[in-house]
């Protein structure tokens, strides 16, 4: 059971915009950032958002983030066949003094 | 380019004491800039951080709750790396364990940037 909770599938059609939420509490996402990492099949996450909405260089501008309160979520517009992955959220818990990772979101492009 | 190169065996029997290492390239084991992190992934926990070591005028650890008491994260700074070693091990421990970077800025950290490859261990009797 992980402390950040996603939605374990997403789906889109090309060109479509999808959001995929990431939902916390008081202890990590309400005060601290929050944090979008990518992951293809055999490899290592990649991030994606950092500090709730900062993209890294070379990180289209498709991909957006967000956070309110407690929950967060990772925009993808103008979906295509490549983002095809699962996708991750992470913050920094104060209670549990550590880094938590919600348990992921495949997101099927159809 | 900071690049971080993982070693060690990916077979081990129950009871054993995993050790992994972590080399870096591109920066300092010892900076005041960064954390360095061991993570790991299995279908049944999903992405799990374990811990990270950090320099700040001397060495601090923070450790999972699920792992304490039998992991350490230690610095080697003659090589530049980082090791991860847990103990008493079962097939529970069977994942892809990751090193990874965390930037920080003053007392600030930030989440993982830089990601090793990954090593596949396997707990098995």
């Amino acid at each position: 059971q992980s402390v950040l909770t996603q939605p374990p599938s997403a789906s889109g059609t090309p060109g479509q915009r999808v959001t995929i939420s990431c939902s916390g509490s008081s202890s990590n996402i309400g005060i601290n950032y929050l944090y979008w990492y990518r992951q293809l099949p055999g490899t290592a996450p990649k991030l994606l958002i950092h500090r709730n909405n900062q993209r890294p260089s070379g990180v289209p501008d498709r991909f957006s983030g967000s956070k309110s309160g407690t929950s967060g979520s990772l925009a993808i517009s103008g979906l295509r066949s490549e983002d095809e992955a699962d996708y991750y959220c992470v913050a920094w818990d104060d209670s549990l003094n550590g880094w938590e990772f919600g348990g992921g979101t495949k997101l099927t492009v159809l | 380019q900071v690049q971080l190169q993982q070693s060690g065996p990916g077979l081990m029997k129950p009871s054993q004491t995993l050790s992994l290492t972590c080399a870096i390239s591109g920066d300092s084991v010892s900076t005041n800039s960064a954390a360095w992190n061991w993570i790991r992934q299995s279908p049944s926990r999903g992405l799990e951080w374990l811990g990270r070591t950090f320099y700040r005028s001397r060495w601090y650890n923070d450790y999972a709750v699920s792992v304490r008491g039998r992991i350490a994260i230690n610095p080697d700074t003659s090589k530049n790396q980082f090791s991860l070693q847990l103990n008493s091990v079962t097939p529970e421990d069977t994942a892809v364990y990751y090193c990874a970077r965390g930037p920080c800025s003053g007392t600030s950290c930030y989440s993982m940037d830089v990601w090793g490859k990954g090593t596949t261990v396997t707990v098995s009797s």
